[in-house]
């Protein structure tokens, strides 16, 4: 079946440095990802969307990166500051089944030192 | 704009009893969404509603859970009888249409004793 997997579970960065964090996908048909950041005791909350017809896209302070070829997804955050701390999921949409239905990876955390 | 609206934030129960979640959507969405979040774990769907009618629940343990959505805005997630291991949190999360971007609720963190 379909899964959508992080490659580390936690990540460590100092203030001020960039931090990537990279999402590996098992279903090639996929067509649209998205990063959300959840904080504890919050809901996810979106960051970045990207769809396949695209291989980069940037937003304020972030990036995404999808290579097809590999079926990889990174998200990278330029100057990591402490509130970015959280836990980071790519989730992928199955827009194949006509649903808009999610399905999320496990997680990485993303710890950042002052 | 008002975000997507959960109750309770926090429910303790014991396990056989029964307990009822509720969402409001954001204004004009037409698409909702019910994901159950297993702590350590990423959100897994559990029911999707377009309007007031139920697109896909096919993950949904409908032998105690159930859902609705009578006049395609509010919704009302229920289960009972509870197990031990419905222990999560219970997310609402909403979008324009199913192929939009999807915004989600703060939860409702049900422990069952």
């Amino acid at each position: 079946g379909e899964s959508v997997g992080l490659h580390l579970p936690t990540l460590s960065v100092q203030e001020g440095d960039n931090s990537i964090i990279n999402c590996a996908y098992s279903n090639s048909a996929s067509d649209y990802f998205i990063w959300y950041k959840q904080e504890s005791g919050k809901g996810p909350q979106f960051i970045i969307d990207i769809r396949s017809n695209m291989d980069k896209r940037q937003g304020q302070r972030v990036t995404v990166l999808l290579n097809k070829t590999v079926k990889h997804l990174s998200l990278q955050i330029a100057a990591t500051q402490p509130g970015d701390s959280a836990v980071y999921f790519c989730a992928e949409n199955l827009r194949s089944s006509n649903t808009g239905k999610l399905i999320f990876g496990q997680g990485t955390t993303l710890q950042v030192k002052p | 704009e008002a975000g997507v609206a959960q109750s309770p934030r926090y429910k303790i129960i014991e396990k056989r009893q029964s307990v009822a979640f509720w969402c409001n959507p954001i204004s004009g969405h037409a698409t909702l969404y019910w994901y159950q979040q297993i702590l350590g774990q990423g959100p897994k769907l559990l029911i999707q509603f377009q309007n007031n009618g139920v697109v896909d629940d096919s993950q949904l343990p409908k032998d105690r859970f159930s859902a609705e959505r009578l006049k395609g805005v509010d919704s009302t997630l229920k289960i009972q009888p509870a197990k031990l291991e419905d222990s999560a949190v219970y997310l609402c999360a909403s979008s324009l249409s199913w192929g939009n971007t999807i915004y989600f609720g703060e939860g409702s963190w049900l422990t069952v004793v």
